[in-house]
């Protein structure tokens, strides 16, 4: 079974600066698809990035952008030029390719604060 | 808004009760899935639908009731809960293709008192 591990339950971050938020997995899979969602205290869970395993190249959305390394099986999430709207609960999530409605499973989450 | 709406927001419940939560998308998506959210713990999936057939249940206890009578709803029937099932449920849609994401709901809120 997969696991997803987020070391850091609570990380601040300046507004205006960058954060680096952590996230390991262990899978036996070569294929899958890693996601970053966000959960603000309206509870809803909104996808921030998501990245597909056979690319190399890291994604980016706007300020968001991941550090996939496969090998360590490491998938970090780095907010530059934090801003206030961007305090939130933050889940990585796995997900595996190629199966019928395969289940997301989630890390516990770290906790952001922006301080203005 | 994400497209996938559950009711109600909020729900206290006593543990003699019996309640449904509903979930609904008109995404086009034929998967739906019911999460757990505890307070200092993971999101833990419960049930999987998929075309409307249960494809997987996470060792749910009998008190938890899935239904889905077509793909674009989803039901949580609760009876004789206990203080401990007090949690955040989520409902989630997708595709059925592994790399679209799962879009959420934003919760019911139920607490078993």
């Amino acid at each position: 079974a997969q696991t997803v591990t987020q070391s850091q339950p609570e990380m601040s971050v300046q507004e205006a600066e960058t954060v680096t938020l952590s996230c390991t997995y262990d899978t036996s899979e070569s294929d899958y698809y890693l996601f970053w969602y966000k959960q603000p205290p309206s509870r809803q869970m909104i996808l921030v990035i998501r990245q597909e395993a056979y690319k190399q190249q890291n994604a980016t959305e706007n300020r968001f952008s991941v550090n996939f390394q496969k090998a360590a099986k490491s998938f970090s999430l780095k907010i530059s030029d934090s801003q206030l709207g961007d305090a939130a609960m933050y889940f990585c999530a796995y997900r595996s390719a190629g199966t019928s409605g395969s289940r997301l499973t989630f890390g516990e989450g770290t906790q952001l604060t922006v301080n203005p | 808004e994400t497209g996938v709406t559950q009711t109600p927001r909020h729900l206290v419940m006593g543990m003699t009760n019996k309640k449904s939560l509903k979930c609904e998308q008109h995404l086009g998506h034929n998967a739906m899935y019911w999460y757990k959210q505890s307070a200092k713990k993971p999101l833990e999936l419960m049930f999987v639908y998929n075309f409307k057939e249960q494809t997987e249940n996470n060792s749910v206890p009998s008190r938890f009731s899935p239904e889905c009578p077509n793909s674009s709803h989803l039901f949580l029937h609760l009876h004789t809960l206990q203080p401990e099932d007090s949690a955040l449920y989520l409902c989630a849609s997708s595709q059925d293709q592994g790399n679209t994401e799962a879009f959420f709901g934003q919760g019911t809120r139920l607490t078993v008192v």
